[in-house]
């Protein structure tokens, strides 16, 4: 089947740790993206890649960090210095960034206490 | 910035009832996309409009393009229990995407 897999499904972690998320996607498109959801609200955009080796910051790019070494794979660290990092976090992906469809993964529900 | 605000933030419907959902951005937009996110679920693609004043169905759902291409609506036709969900807009400025708020949408049977 294609399409895209983030893991794990529900993630916990404690105050000043790091952590990162896994997206992988099977669908051969060049652009990804990483967004947070918030309960009750829209998705912000985090971080964009076009394509590999390529990364661009979102709105709120503050306290994370991405890597893009394969077409497929685009995973998300959420630092310690991320102030509210319990969040809902999507990963997408497109055939570019241009007028193209994203197709999410299931998302990855982070909790930091 | 590109903003795209959508209203209402949410809306309960008794079932049978209409329903609809509308998106302005600040700027023209290139064109405007509508997905659906089911509670607990993730967003998925419903639709892309381009072209000024453009009108689209699906079954029961109509959308529609604005003709400055700076507004959009989205429009149930006797409301299921099966649309509960949040319906997002978004828009593409330049080349980025950028998302609404969301419209909640709630169902009573």
């Amino acid at each position: 089947d294609g399409g895209i897999t983030q893991s794990p499904k529900y993630l916990f972690r404690k105050e000043g740790q790091n952590v990162t998320l896994s997206c992988e996607q099977n669908l051969n498109h060049d652009a990804m993206y990483w967004y947070r959801q918030d309960p009750g609200q829209g998705l912000r955009l985090i971080y964009y890649s076009q394509i590999v080796n390529d990364f661009q910051k979102g709105d709120i790019a503050e306290g994370y960090s991405v890597s893009r070494e394969k077409k497929e794979s685009f995973p998300l660290t959420v630092t310690s210095a991320q102030k509210n990092p319990t969040a809902f976090y999507l990963c997408a992906s497109s055939t570019s960034v241009d007028f193209y469809e994203q197709y999410f993964g299931p998302g990855t529900r982070l909790t930091v206490t | 910035g590109q903003q795209v605000m959508q209203i209402p933030q949410y809306q309960h419907v008794q079932e049978g009832e209409d329903f609809t959902t509308y998106c302005n951005s600040s700027t023209t937009l290139s064109n405007i996309q509508w997905y659906k996110q089911r509670p607990g679920g993730h967003p998925v693609f419903l639709i892309q409009l381009v072209k000024s004043g453009e009108v689209k169905k699906q079954k029961r759902l109509t959308f529609q393009f604005g003709e400055a291409k700076k507004n959009s609506s989205l429009h149930i036709t006797a409301t299921q229990t099966t649309d509960v969900g949040t319906y997002f807009c978004a828009g593409h400025a330049g080349n980025m995407l950028t998302f609404g708020g969301g419209t909640r949408l709630m169902v009573k049977p």
